[in-house]
């Protein structure tokens, strides 16, 4: 099994719906992370947390929620998808003091 | 704030032969560490090569190395003969740390890297 699972692989939903992206662990990391790709933008920082009770904003985060239930799941939530919010979303560990990231291997989401 | 600039939005090289991405990136600091990331077409996000910023030593793994300049802010990856399973997206990162321990990575925009055999 992945080390970071993102569920679903790819979705496609429609504007105004609400949507979760799940994103789950089995590294130990306390630090988690939701990025979105986008082409010619590179990633970019929604979400991190650093343990279960701290949760802070990244350079994007208007338009999303995230929760963080347990120390190994790490949801991203979009309360009334819209268009631009189409891109490659991708879920991330890491532990502390470590060197880089583990990554999932993200989330395609349309919306149409 | 750190910024990452890749100024090549693609690239293209021979099988077998030698190619280089460009990074250059924004920081103030003194100390920091610096990755290259290849993602293939399966999306998966790959560490090919890390760069700690005291170390003078480019860092290699294999056929990959870097061109670390600190006083320039340049960090390029080196790909020596090349092959088709090198052909993917390649993401330069900087690592910045948080008080907590935590760490964010800042990308760049990424290289498409062709392989043409």
């Amino acid at each position: 099994d992945a080390d970071v699972t993102q569920t679903p692989r790819n979705r496609i939903t429609k504007t105004g719906k609400r949507i979760m992206l799940e994103c789950s662990q089995t590294k130990g990391h306390d630090r988690m992370y939701w990025y979105r790709q986008d082409p010619g933008l590179g990633l970019r920082l929604i979400y991190y947390s650093f343990d279960v009770k701290d949760i802070n904003k990244g350079e994007i985060s208007d338009g999303y929620s995230v929760s963080r239930q347990a120390q190994a799941k790490f949801s991203l939530s979009l309360e009334s998808a819209i268009p631009n919010q189409t891109a490659l979303y991708f879920c991330a560990t890491s532990e502390t003091g470590g060197y880089g990231y583990t990554f999932g291997s993200g989330t395609r989401l349309t919306v149409v | 704030a750190q910024t990452v600039t890749q100024s090549q939005p693609e690239m293209s090289v021979q099988e077998a032969e030698t190619v280089t991405l460009s990074c250059t990136y924004d920081t103030s600091e003194s100390d920091y560490y610096l990755f290259w990331y290849k993602q293939p077409p399966s999306r998966q996000m790959i560490l090919v090569i890390r760069q700690e910023a005291y170390k003078q030593q480019n860092a290699t793994e294999n056929r990959f190395s870097v061109n670390f300049q600190k006083a320039a802010k340049s960090f390029s990856l080196k790909i020596s003969d090349s092959q088709l399973g090198d052909a993917a997206m390649y993401f330069c990162a900087y690592r910045v740390m948080f008080l907590q321990g935590a760490q964010k990575l800042v990308f760049g925009q990424g290289t498409r890297l062709t392989i043409n055999p």
